[in-house]
């Protein structure tokens, strides 16, 4: 039962450019939406999160977007530098029911080319 | 102030033998969170300690098991490795903060032969 997925398992974009990583989830009881960053050998580092009566957070370069309705959310990364190049993983963490655990989905691969 | 804590880094181990990996959390940190992430796969919820308590456990087998001292520090302990147990072991602490996620460790390679 795969209750968040990432459809794409790699991006290639040009520096300068936006960069979109999208996201669904089937499960209507995530409270937060969560975004990861991971280069090889390091554990992921947390990005930027959103709350589900949101739809939408900005940080910096970084801009999360989620559409309820669809059970879909999206990253946006502008500009795009070739530092951004990394595994992208989205989560959804449980609301009403604390289980403790962060469901992953699969990652996409970002490549921000120079 | 000191981030999540794995050792060790890389651990090879032969089918058939225990390994154990250990986490230290963020200072201030109960609560600590095992995830496996195998070649080529996303995060798999292993197992979650609260205040000394195993809390919730993934869909592994009993082979899986941990523990958390009064320090919160955490191991995770694997019976009779298995080939397919090859993996990056991550651990991660939180606080009560809901939106800010989990911090995650760096992460123990291991490989069994």
């Amino acid at each position: 039962d795969q209750q968040v997925k990432q459809n794409s398992p790699s991006l290639s974009v040009q520096e300068g450019r936006i960069s979109i990583l999208n996201c669904d989830y089937t499960n209507s009881m995530f409270d937060y939406f969560l975004w990861y960053k991971k280069y090889p050998a390091e554990g992921p580092t947390f990005l930027i999160s959103i709350s589900s009566i949101k739809d939408k957070n900005e940080d910096g370069r970084f801009t999360v977007f989620l559409n309820k309705s669809a059970k879909h959310l999206s990253l946006h990364i502008v500009p795009s530098q070739p530092g951004d190049s990394a595994v992208y993983f989205c989560a959804g963490n449980h609301g009403s029911s604390n289980t403790g655990k962060l469901i992953f989905g699969q990652g996409t691969t970002l490549q921000v080319k120079p | 102030e000191a981030g999540v804590t794995q050792s060790p880094t890389h651990l090879i181990k032969t089918r058939g033998q225990q390994a154990t990996l250990r986490c230290s959390p963020i200072s201030g940190h109960t609560s600590v969170y095992w995830y496996q992430q195998a070649l080529g796969l996303g995060l798999q919820f292993l197992l979650w300690y609260d205040e000394g308590e195993e809390r919730n456990r993934g869909n592994f087998p009993p082979r899986f098991s941990g523990r958390q001292f009064p320090n919160y520090s955490s191991e995770l302990n694997v019976n009779a490795l298995e080939l397919e147990d090859s993996a990056l072991y991550l651990c991660a602490s939180s606080s009560l903060d809901r939106a800010g996620g989990y911090t995650f460790g760096s992460g123990t390679r291991l490989t069994v032969v």
